[in-house]
């Protein structure tokens, strides 16, 4: 099991430009969220998806939006990008309908803004 | 609102020494409460979860309601210890709400 799968791993864009950053759960998770992590700080939730909708938000802007499809796999997108959107993007997967437990991390997707 | 707080960001002990990484927390019901590591060049993996009462690579942490904490502590730290801590909250809204994580640095 390959675990959490992101893409890509690093990339760079330019400000007020879009991007799409993919994650593929763990086998067997089908309960998805996206973290941001800015340098130095600990990750902060954007959102969670499960069923194909979202389920929670964060402190986001509509900026930020996602998708999960039906393999459970999700993209986060990105618009109009800021120079303070410069971040580690994370995926964490988990199994629904189950008790407390942690989330899997995927290694996340570096986005560098200039 | 649910707040994590990790007053250190650098801490350094010697091999062998008792090691103890803060963590309070701010919630208004029952918390769940975890520990992640982060390995240097390795993804965010769990390292324990107040619920379950165990102890991974020697550490152990209590949650203290009445001083809404949630410290980790392990009797004699290892140079593998090196690595960056977050503390973590999930309340009802089943998102996990981090810390600012403390860099944990075992000196030989």
């Amino acid at each position: 099991d390959a675990g959490v799968t992101q893409s890509p791993t690093h990339l760079i864009k330019t400000r007020g430009q879009q991007v799409t950053l993919r994650c593929s759960p763990k086998s067997g998770h089908d309960t998805v969220s996206w973290y941001q992590q800015a340098l130095g700080q600990g990750p902060q939730f954007i959102f969670q998806y499960y069923e194909e909708e979202e389920r929670q938000r964060g402190n986001f802007p509509d900026r930020f939006s996602g998708h999960q499809f039906p393999n459970y796999s999700s993209e986060l997108n990105v618009n109009a990008l800021l120079l303070g959107d410069s971040a580690l993007y994370l995926c964490a997967s988990r199994p629904s309908g189950t008790g407390p437990l942690g989330y899997t991390f995927g290694s996340g997707t570096r986005l560098t803004v200039v | 609102a649910q707040r994590v707080t990790q007053p250190e960001k650098l801490l350094s002990v010697f091999k062998g020494a008792p090691v103890e990484l803060k963590c309070n927390y701010s919630y208004s019901g029952s918390p769940e409460l975890f520990w992640y590591v982060q390995y240097s060049r390795q993804r965010l993996q769990l390292l324990l979860r107040h619920i379950s009462r165990e102890s991974i690579k020697g550490f152990t942490a209590d949650l203290n309601k009445g001083e809404t904490s949630f410290h980790l502590k392990k009797p004699f730290a290892q140079e593998e210890d090196s690595a960056m801590y977050y503390c973590a909250l999930r309340g009802s809204a089943r998102q996990l709400t981090f810390g600012s994580g403390t860099q944990l640095t075992v000196l030989p």
